[in-house]
């Protein structure tokens, strides 16, 4: 049961353009949902977060959008550089549910091409 | 500034051998999990520990176990490696009270292959 799911394994875009990556959940429950940023041979890092009382968040060229209707997140990285290529996982959490341990999806490998 | 280090970044063991993954953290944090990376698959939960001596499944524990002896230090067990273990596993810490916000400070990772 795949509660935390990012359905594009990969995406490709041009130096400049903007990069989306979304992420899907299941669990109603969930209160908070974070990015993390993955290159290869190294952990991953966190990016940006949410909080399920909110439905957008904002860090510099990096944007959260939040639907809980729809139980869809998506990640805006604009204008997107080479250095933004990485694979970006996004996670959920519930703190009541499961104590706050994080719930990850599978991951999308963004390419940015200069 | 390193926070969570794992032991080694490069493994390669044979099939049936007994392997120790190593995670230490030095942020005082009381929750540490293993987590191992494969394509097409995220982050997939094998065990995770609240306390000291406590530890508790993951979603793929099977094949491995675990040890919490002190705060600082989860090490993983591969009791007899096995050719499809071989992955990227990553060690991650969190405080409990969530100071930090939910996020897992995560290691750089260890790349096992298995022979």
């Amino acid at each position: 049961d795949q509660q935390v799911k990012q359905n594009s394994p990969s995406l490709s875009v041009q130096e400049g353009r903007i990069s989306i990556l979304n992420c899907d959940y299941t669990n109603s429950m969930f209160d908070y949902f974070l990015w993390y940023k993955k290159y290869p041979a190294e952990g991953p890092t966190f990016l940006i977060s949410i909080s399920s009382i909110k439905d957008k968040n904002e860090d510099g060229r990096f944007t959260v959008f939040l639907n809980k209707s729809a139980k869809h997140l998506s990640l805006h990285i604009v204008p997107s550089q080479p250095g933004d290529s990485a694979v970006y996982f996004c996670a959920a959490s519930a703190l009541y549910n499961q104590g706050g341990k994080l719930i990850f999806g599978q991951g999308t490998e963004l390419s940015v091409k200069p | 500034d390193v926070k969570v280090t794992q032991s080694s970044r490069y493994l390669v063991k044979r099939t049936g051998e007994k392997v120790f993954l190593e995670c230490v953290q030095d942020m005082d944090h009381e929750n540490m999990f293993w987590y191992r990376q494969d394509p097409g698959l995220g982050l997939r939960l094998i065990y995770f520990s609240y306390d000291v001596k406590m530890k508790e499944k993951g979603d793929i524990p099977e094949g491995y176990s675990v040890s919490r002896e002190k705060k600082e230090r989860f090490s993983l067990i591969l009791e007899s490696a096995s050719t499809n273990q071989t992955s990227m596993y990553l060690c991650a810490s969190q405080d409990r009270g969530l100071r930090e916000g939910y996020g897992y400070t995560f290691g750089s990772g260890t790349r096992l292959t298995v022979v």
